[in-house]
């Protein structure tokens, strides 16, 4: 079945330094990869997103790579700053799908 | 202009309940999903509802159900309440009729049940 996988479960970086979070997906059919972004408590938030058209896409201090040959994207952010501890989730669907499948999300720590 | 809103925030059911989720779509969305998620886990898909019709399911029993109304506004029922049941039910809205864009999600409802 569909399944997206995420890894690290858990990602403790330095400030300033780069976080990186990777995921890999099951469903061939993919074509839209968003990534959202959770405060403890909060409601989980669109972040960015790319399509499989794109390879990489950047906003900022946070990027997304996309390759679907390996089925895998990422989700790079430099310059990390304490604002950015969330946990991260990735997730997939497609068109004409109406689910989007979610990976298990990871708890980044941003110490000062 | 409202986000996605949900009520209650926070309940307490007792096993074998019966409970009601509401959900208000943002402001110019059609399209509402449903999605459960369990203390440290991603968010699980467990249906979505346009022009009032459920469109796809997730591996939900069917003691979850649910309810879309003309003004796109939702309802998510469960039966017979589990122990398990007990986790954060998050509402997200979209447009459809369109490539994918990305969720809005509401605040959630915390669920649970004794």
């Amino acid at each position: 079945g569909e399944n997206v996988e995420q890894h690290p479960s858990t990602l403790s970086v330095q400030e300033g330094d780069s976080a990186v979070i990777k995921c890999t997906y099951s469903d061939s059919a993919s074509n839209y990869f968003p990534w959202y972004k959770q405060e403890l408590g909060k409601r989980p938030q669109l972040i960015i997103d790319i399509r499989s058209n794109v390879g990489e896409k950047k906003d900022q201090r946070i990027a997304v790579t996309l390759n679907k040959t390996a089925k895998h994207f990422s989700l790079h952010i430099t310059e990390t700053q304490p604002e950015d501890s969330a946990v991260y989730f990735c997730a997939a669907s497609y068109t004409g799908g109406f689910k989007t499948i979610f990976g298990a999300g990871t708890r980044l720590f941003v110490k000062a | 202009d409202a986000g996605v809103t949900q009520s209650p925030t926070h309940l307490i059911k007792t096993r074998g309940q019966q409970v009601t989720l509401r959900c208000s779509p943002k402001s110019g969305h059609d399209t509402v999903s449903w999605y459960q998620q369990a203390l440290g886990q991603g968010p699980q898909f467990i249906f979505q509802y346009y022009e009032e019709e459920e469109r796809q399911r997730g591996n939900f029993p069917d003691r979850f159900s649910g309810h879309q109304f003309p003004n796109y506004s939702s309802e998510l029922n469960v039966n017979a309440l589990l122990l398990g049941d007990s986790a954060l039910y998050l509402c997200a809205s979209s447009l459809a009729g369109t490539a994918n864009y990305g969720y809005t999600f509401g605040s959630g409802t915390r669920l649970t049940v004794v």
